[in-house]
């Protein structure tokens, strides 16, 4: 079974609009982290947000906030204020356990078109 | 954040030859650091994680022999693909993880992107 999903191979969105990115999460381990990554064009990955499984409050950074439902194990990237530069390839990952040698599963990721 | 560097950046090689790929941690010591592998349009895939001074640990299906990976020191990791064929053109990244950081998180490089003729 796929430990991360992310339903929308592609998504647009009209710029300054709010967007909503999909993933959902399999696993058995009580601690866990869920990460969101953007990836534009030139390749490098650049970390946007956590949330720990045993955080109590959503994340939130700047114009980026994560929808955590833990029982639905879904952890929904939300976008604010959509602007041009946000076009990008967007992962979400999850790292299990604990341990500094865990590494990361990525989702397939999203595609965000931010039209102007 | 943490700056984590790869080199080259871009490398086009005969079929037959062998490319070293370099990522160093800059500053910052990276503990563990692992090396994937990114298909156009596909998520990254993980090849193999390796900690310092320890052989790599390769994920299932990974060929260990082409994928050489080294981690001398607790900066550098370098992975060399021998004997290139045209179907190990990729995108490959690094990231780095040392102890710095709230989440212990994952540093990644710029990524390379071979191309074998």
């Amino acid at each position: 079974a796929q430990k991360i999903t992310q339903t929308q191979p592609g998504m647009f969105v009209q710029e300054k609009e709010a967007v909503t990115l999909d993933c959902t999460y399999d696993t058995s381990d009580p601690s866990y982290g869920l990460f969101w990554y953007k990836q534009p064009s030139s390749g490098e990955m650049i970390f946007l947000i956590y949330q720990g499984s045993y955080d109590q409050q959503n994340a939130t950074e700047g114009r980026y906030s994560l929808n955590f439902q833990k029982a639905r194990k879904s952890a929904n990237l939300v976008i604010s204020a959509s602007q041009l530069g946000d076009s990008a390839m967007y992962f979400c990952a999850m790292r299990e356990g604990g341990g500094s040698a865990r590494q990361l599963t990525f989702g397939s990721g999203t595609q965000l078109t931010v039209l102007p | 954040g943490a700056v984590v560097s790869q080199h080259p950046s871009r490398v086009i090689c005969k079929s037959g030859t062998s490319v070293k790929i370099e990522c160093r941690s800059l500053d910052f010591q990276a503990t563990t650091m692992f090396w994937y592998r990114q298909f156009p349009k596909q998520s990254l895939m993980l090849m193999a994680t390796s900690n310092e001074g320890s052989k790599a640990t390769y994920e299932q299906g990974v060929e260990k022999d082409k994928f050489l990976i080294n981690h001398a020191s607790l900066t550098l990791s370098t992975l060399t693909v021998t004997s290139a064929h045209p179907e190990d053109s990729s995108f490959y990244i690094c990231s780095a993880r040392g102890l710095a950081g709230v989440y212990n998180e994952q540093f990644f490089g710029p990524g390379t992107r071979l191309t074998v003729l």
